[in-house]
């Protein structure tokens, strides 16, 4: 069974700080996906990398996939209160099957 | 376009009784997925069709969990009979197809409560 655990699992900050949250495995993926999920409503992706090394940049948010391809980080800038929510990492392989981390709950104080 | 559909938002029964969930996926998506959410917890892949056949069901709960997706469009996910620990939000996912890296999009969920 492959698991993927995040850290933290809550995050609690003031606006224009700077964090990141990690996903970590014993098990190589394919591809690793971050979604964000707000309350009431389903994941929404982020990000998919799938080359070991690969960094990708979204506004603020910095994704890396590790060398070995069995972990990942997800940095955000000056975060604002709008950054709010629960952040996922999704392992993913053949046949587009995600097995999901237990996610980091973020608070972006204003 | 349209997002990932599902029904009902929100349902609360008691203990062994049955519930059932209905999602219509974006139109031309070939692959569903249903996932059940625990509070706190990250999605947790029950089941995956792929046009109306199951491509994956290991993670299902067979003795009181079925699904179905007869047309290869809309699907049905039934728990019968309900137990405590089946209170979650049950998301329902679409992909264009089921290649490795396809993006997922998943509907709001049906957030259940078993009393």
């Amino acid at each position: 069974t492959q698991l993927l655990e995040q850290s933290p699992q809550f995050l609690s900050i003031q606006e224009g700080e700077n964090l990141t949250v990690y996903c970590n495995s014993s098990s190589v993926f394919s591809s690793l996906q971050w979604y964000r999920q707000e309350p009431g409503e389903g994941p929404v992706l982020l990000v998919t990398v799938v080359t070991g090394g690969e960094v990708k940049k979204l506004k603020r948010l910095t994704f890396q996939f590790g060398d070995a391809r069995k972990d990942s980080s997800l940095h955000i800038t000056a975060a604002q209160p709008g950054d709010t929510g629960l952040y996922l990492c999704a392992g993913g392989n053949a046949g587009n099957m995600l097995t999901f981390g237990g996610g980091t709950r973020l608070m972006v104080k204003p | 376009e349209a997002g990932v559909a599902q029904s009902p938002r929100y349902k609360i029964i008691e203990k062994r009784q049955s519930v059932a969930f209905w999602c219509n996926p974006i139109s031309g998506h070939a692959t569903l997925y249903w996932y059940q959410q625990i509070l706190g917890q990250g999605p947790k892949l029950l089941i995956q069709f792929q046009n109306n056949g199951v491509v994956d069901d290991s993670q299902l709960p067979k003795d009181r969990f079925s699904a179905e997706r007869l047309k290869g469009v809309d699907s049905t996910l039934k728990i019968q009979p309900a137990k405590l620990e089946d209170s979650a939000v049950y998301l329902c996912a679409s992909s264009l197809v089921r290649y490795s890296y396809n993006e997922q999009f998943f509907g709001p969920g049906t957030r259940l409560t078993v009393l």
